[in-house]
């Protein structure tokens, strides 16, 4: 079964630093997207992905965050100037619409932001 | 924009018995409804879903209901077994144009425990 893989599995911060969360998509898809839950909340949709652009992103995706395709294969997602509110587990997903529509998940990245 | 409710936030069922999770959604565009599973330290992981043109579907032990006219959803998993204890999350999107495949609004998830 392909699987989409996500680095680090848990990654701790200090406030302000820059941090860059990586995901490796399964390799024929096309879209992918960042999804994020906050301890206790609902997952929360970020932002997709397509075409080496982006599609459409949450209020909650502001200037301080980015997504880019750099090599063909990883997805990354950065976050310029973490707060301490940016604490929260992050998934990746990808999905191939064109053979099955279903969204496959990375097993997630815990940030934690002190 | 959508808004995806799940009740209840706990189940905790004998062995054997079934367990029904329900989910309601607020916007009527919405047509594809997945549920996912994750277990553990693992990523969400898709179990079964739903389109809006379809009221029921099943597959071994789990099914989906959809009413359209009431907005709401529901997972039934029948003769539970210890390694259907998990968090369930439902969602909901609106699949259009491709783009908008895998934007989902979740509900809250439930934690499903299974007792021996």
């Amino acid at each position: 079964e392909p699987e989409v893989t996500q680095t680090p599995s848990h990654q701790v911060t200090q406030m302000g630093q820059e941090v860059i969360l990586r995901c490796v998509p399964i390799s024929n898809h096309l879209y992918f997207y960042w999804y994020r839950q906050i301890l206790g909340q609902k997952v929360e949709f970020l932002v997709s992905f397509y075409n080496n652009e982006i599609s459409e992103k949450s209020e909650i995706f502001d200037d301080q965050f980015s997504v880019e395709r750099p090599d063909g294969s990883n997805f990354t997602l950065k976050i310029r100037s973490t707060k301490l509110e940016d604490s929260a587990m992050y998934f990746c997903a990808s999905i191939n619409p064109e053979r099955r529509t279903e969204a496959f998940f990375g097993q997630g990245t815990r940030l934690t932001v002190v | 924009g959508e808004n995806v409710e799940q009740h209840p936030s706990t189940l905790s069922v004998q062995e054997g018995d079934s367990a029904v999770i329900k989910c309601t959604y607020s916007d009527s565009a919405s047509n594809y409804f997945p549920w996912y599973k994750q277990e553990l330290g693992k990523g969400p992981q898709l179990i079964i879903d739903i389109r809006s043109n379809v009221g029921e579907k099943k597959d071994q032990r789990i099914a989906v209901t959809l009413n359209k006219t009431a907005k709401h959803f529901s997972l039934h998993i029948t003769e539970t077994q210890p390694e259907d204890s998990a968090v369930y999350f439902c969602a909901a999107s609106m699949r259009g144009g491709t783009d908008s495949w895998g934007k989902f609004q979740f509900g809250a998830g439930t934690q499903v425990v299974v007792t021996p």
